[in-house]
């Protein structure tokens, strides 16, 4: 079984700051994890995944995130948040291996981005 | 933009109807799954379809159920609609070999009254 816990629903941060948003894995199997931007009224676009090479994993947009292991997260991150970013974030995790489209996401994060 | 098209994009039905919903694949993917997102929710997994048979399914009662056809395009379908139903319906599709890259659709938005 996996799941994928998000902490806090919703995060506030000044333009230029740094955006830390936070997740937790649970998985029986070594995971693939994402992370997917969801616009107001759109569906989800991928900012960046992770599938068992570099545990620093680089996306779109400025966003990355780092895969501990020990620590079973995959927190994301940008060091200067940007209007633009205003958005609910959403973590998904998924078995390894070729077919494994099964997608198991978290409740989601909503960053707002104050100027 | 992702190349996966969905219709409707909004559509409102009655307690007890069906609805159909429909999802176009980004050219030559084999894989298309369908979720459900309701209000303030992340979205949660309902099937799954590989060269046109279904091979895995969430938690959703059987009056979900789905197709895909030879061009790789997939349906949704909903019997017996309940209020709960009420949600954003997501169409992904993905290409086995893409190392699990999955490409979302804008969904259709489906109001149960």
């Amino acid at each position: 079984a996996q799941s994928v816990t998000q902490l806090g629903s919703h995060v506030s941060v000044s333009e230029g700051a740094l955006v830390l948003l936070r997740c937790n894995y649970s998985s029986s199997v070594p995971p693939y994890l994402f992370w997917y931007v969801q616009y107001p009224n759109q569906g989800l676009q991928l900012l960046l995944k992770y599938t068992s090479a570099a545990t620093l994993v680089k996306g779109i947009n400025g966003f990355e995130a780092e895969f501990k292991k020990s620590e079973t997260s995959f927190h994301l991150t940008k060091p200067s948040a940007h209007m633009s970013d205003a958005a609910e974030y959403f973590c998904a995790v998924s078995r390894s291996g070729a077919g494994s489209y099964q997608l198991t996401f978290g409740k989601g994060t909503k960053l707002s981005v104050i100027p | 933009e992702t190349g996966v098209t969905q219709s409707p994009t909004h559509l409102i039905k009655t307690r007890g109807q069906q609805v159909t919903l429909r999802c176009s694949s980004q050219s030559g993917h084999n894989t298309v799954s369908w979720y459900q997102q309701a209000l303030g929710q992340g979205p949660q997994f309902i099937f799954q379809y590989y060269r046109e048979e279904e091979n895995g399914r969430g938690n959703f009662p059987p009056r979900f159920s789905g197709l895909q056809f030879p061009n790789y395009s997939s349906e949704l379908n909903v019997n017996a609609l309940e209020l709960d139903d009420s949600a954003l319906y997501l169409c992904a599709s993905s290409l086995a070999s893409s190392g699990n890259t999955i490409y979302f659709g804008e969904g259709s938005w489906l109001t149960v009254v």
